[in-house]
């Protein structure tokens, strides 16, 4: 079974709009932490905001926040005002506690923003 | 510019030659990883280290080695390339024991074997 999966091959959004990038996760570690990697088109990847298993508040980064839904094991990135400069493939990666530090990650979702 | 360096940035490569990627970080992580990405499929792990001298086998191992000498390196090697190692290859490091320990990326080698 995946890890982690992203169901949205692909998204669009209009600029200023909210968008929602869907990612689910599947472990039995307590203590786990999630994390949402943005690579855009000249192929860097980019830590974009991470959320622990034990956080009692969602994270946010500027733009960015994480819909951290513990009992659905569910952690949603919310983009809010879309920008065009967020054009990008987004990935979803799990960091399970109790193993190595490796991660896990999504097959990714491309967002395409237009004007 | 503190970072990870990866070389080449891109290679073509005859089936069955041997090749060395190498990555070079100097934040003095102490973790590093290799991972290829393949459309479709996300980013997979090949190898990680979680210390200079000590590594350890990923999702997709099988046709690459590693080796962590120092803290710095660490070369990713294809003792016998074949097509399906035609990849884009990540090599990453992180602080392990940080409080979010996110991973740094370097830019990437874009491998093609004929």
């Amino acid at each position: 079974a995946q890890k982690i999966t992203q169901t949205q091959p692909g998204m669009f959004v209009q600029e200023k709009e909210a968008v929602t990038l869907d990612c689910t996760y599947d472990t039995s570690d307590p203590s786990y932490g999630l994390f949402w990697y943005k690579q855009p088109s000249s192929g860097e990847m980019i830590f974009l905001i991470y959320q622990g298993s034990y956080d009692q508040q969602n994270a946010t980064e500027g733009r960015y926040s994480l819909n951290f839904q513990k009992a659905r094991k569910s952690a949603n990135l919310v983009i809010s005002a879309s920008q065009l400069g967020d054009s990008a493939m987004y990935f979803c990666a799990m960091r399970e506690n109790s193993g190595y530090s490796t991660l896990t990650f999504g097959k990714g979702t491309m967002l395409l923003v237009s004007p | 510019i503190a970072g990870i360096t990866q070389a080449p940035t891109s290679q073509i490569l005859a089936a069955g030659r041997r090749m060395t990627l190498r990555c070079t970080q100097d934040m003095r992580h102490n973790a590093m990883y290799w991972y290829r990405q393949d459309l479709g499929l996300g980013l997979r792990l090949i190898h990680y280290s979680n210390t200079a001298g000590t590594t350890g086998k990923g999702e997709v191992p099988d046709g690459y080695s590693v080796s962590r000498a120092n803290t710095d390196d660490f070369p990713l090697t294809l003792a016998s390339a074949v097509p399906s190692q035609t990849s884009v290859y990540f090599c990453a490091s992180s602080d392990d024991g940080g409080a979010i320990d996110e991973q740094f990326f370097g830019p990437g080698t874009r491998l093609t074997v004929l």
